[in-house]
Formats: C-alpha cells, sequence, structure tokens
C-alpha cells in the first residue's frame, strides 16, 4: 500500500541554521512526490514537487528536496532557516485520484 | 486570479445537525477534492471529482459524508448526523490536469467544531 512516513514529528532549529526534514515513502511506481507547508490557521502551500528528471528539485523560500530512489526518500533541505519558516510541513506522494500525506513535522524557529 | 476559497471558515454545529461545507476552486481546474485534517489522523482523502465523471468517494469514512459538485465547479461537502468525532478541518483542493500532474492548490479550509 501507498504510504508517507515523516519520523520526526517535532524539529527546533536555531536561526540561521541548516534544516533537513526527512519523508520516505511507500509506492508502487515512480512516485510523484510533494512537500507542503502549513501556517497556523492558513492552508496548505505548495514549496516544491518531483516528477522527474533532475532529483533535486528547487523550491519555493529557498528549500530544495532531493528524491533518492534507492532509499525510498524526498527529504527537504534548507541552508539557513528564518523565524518564519515555523510550521508544520507535509510531504505527501501522488495518488491515482489523490495524495497521501504524511503526518507531518512541525518546525519550530529558536532565537 | 483567486485561490481556492472555502465557507464558511468556522463552523459550529449542535451533535445530530446537519452541515454543508463549500468550496469554489480555482477557475478552469477540473478537479477538485476534500480532504479532513484531525489531530490524530493527519490528512485524510475523502472524495475527488474530475470533470463529468463519476466520483471517488473511497476516502468518505460513513454514509453520513456526501458531496456534490455542480457545474462542474463549486462543490458542497455535505455532513449528516454530525458526530462529535467529526469535529476537523476541511480542506477542498484543485487541481488543472490529471493526466500530467497531481499538483493541488488548497483552500484555507473550513473548521468544524461539533458539540
Amino acid at each position: 500500500a501507498q504510504s508517507v512516513t515523516q519520523p520526526d514529528i517535532h524539529i527546533t532549529v536555531s536561526e540561521g541554521a541548516s534544516l533537513e526534514l526527512r519523508c520516505n515513502y511507500s509506492y508502487g511506481a515512480t512516485p510523484y512526490l510533494f512537500w507542503y507547508v502549513q501556517s497556523p490557521g492558513q492552508g496548505l502551500q505548495l514549496l516544491l514537487k518531483y516528477f522527474s528528471g533532475d532529483t533535486l528539485v528547487q523550491g519555493i523560500k529557498g528549500f530544495e528536496a532531493e528524491f533518492k530512489r534507492s532509499q525510498s526518500s524526498f527529504n527537504l533541505r534548507k541552508p539557513s532557516v528564518h523565524w518564519s519558516d515555523a510550521a508544520e510541513y507535509f510531504c505527501a506522494v501522488g495518488a491515482r485520484t489523490a495524495l497521501i500525506f504524511g503526518k507531518g513535522t512541525t518546525l519550530s524557529v529558536s532565537s | 486570479g483567486a485561490g481556492v476559497s472555502q465557507s464558511p471558515s468556522n463552523k459550529v454545529t449542535e451533535k445530530g445537525k446537519d452541515v454543508e461545507l463549500r468550496c469554489d476552486p480555482i477557475s478552469g481546474h477540473t478537479a477538485l477534492y476534500w480532504y479532513r485534517q484531525s489531530l490524530g489522523q493527519g490528512l485524510e482523502f475523502l472524495i475527488y471529482f474530475q470533470g463529468n465523471s463519476a466520483p471517488d468517494k473511497s476516502g468518505l469514512p460513513s454514509d453520513r459524508f456526501s458531496a456534490e459538485r455542480t457545474g462542474g465547479s463549486v462543490s458542497t461537502l455535505t455532513i449528516q448526523r454530525t458526530q462529535q468525532e467529526d469535529s476537523a478541518v476541511y480542506l477542498c483542493a484543485s487541481s488543472s490536469r490529471l493526466a500530467e500532474s497531481y499538483e493541488q492548490y488548497f483552500g484555507p479550509g473550513t473548521r468544524l467544531t461539533v458539540t
């Protein structure tokens, strides 16, 4: 069955430090992979997506993610975190008619 | 253009009452999705509409839940005889071409509280 695992429920990072959020997926075919961000009281905003081609994809707000087929992973990274990045982050895999989401990782940013 | 809009933003209802939640997708988007976001369950797919095809209702949790999409645009999610476990944020999303991507754009959600 298709599934997405985000192993870290909550991460705290100092402002200016680097960030990596982990995502592992289980999917039968070539996956369509996404990262979304949700700020408190807001809907989901698409950060980046992977369909094919270059395994390192760039997104908005300085985020990037790398698709590693051998590890079934699609980790999200940012070299320098800003306080405004504090939010909940969701990894998702495209299914036939819907997205399957991980449980999310809450990012806190300390000063 | 405008994004996905949902109304109301908040809804408080008494157990046993029916509620209707509305979604206006991005103009021209042929696919429309409903999801439910609740504590402990994360984001769950409920139902999917694509053009004039029969909807995929495989995610609806019970027969108290139904949805329709009129004129290929606006959608209404109806929950009958609401229960406390229905309390959640209901998110709507739309996308343009399923064949090429599953990229979905989400609305702000409707927070439903059943008392």
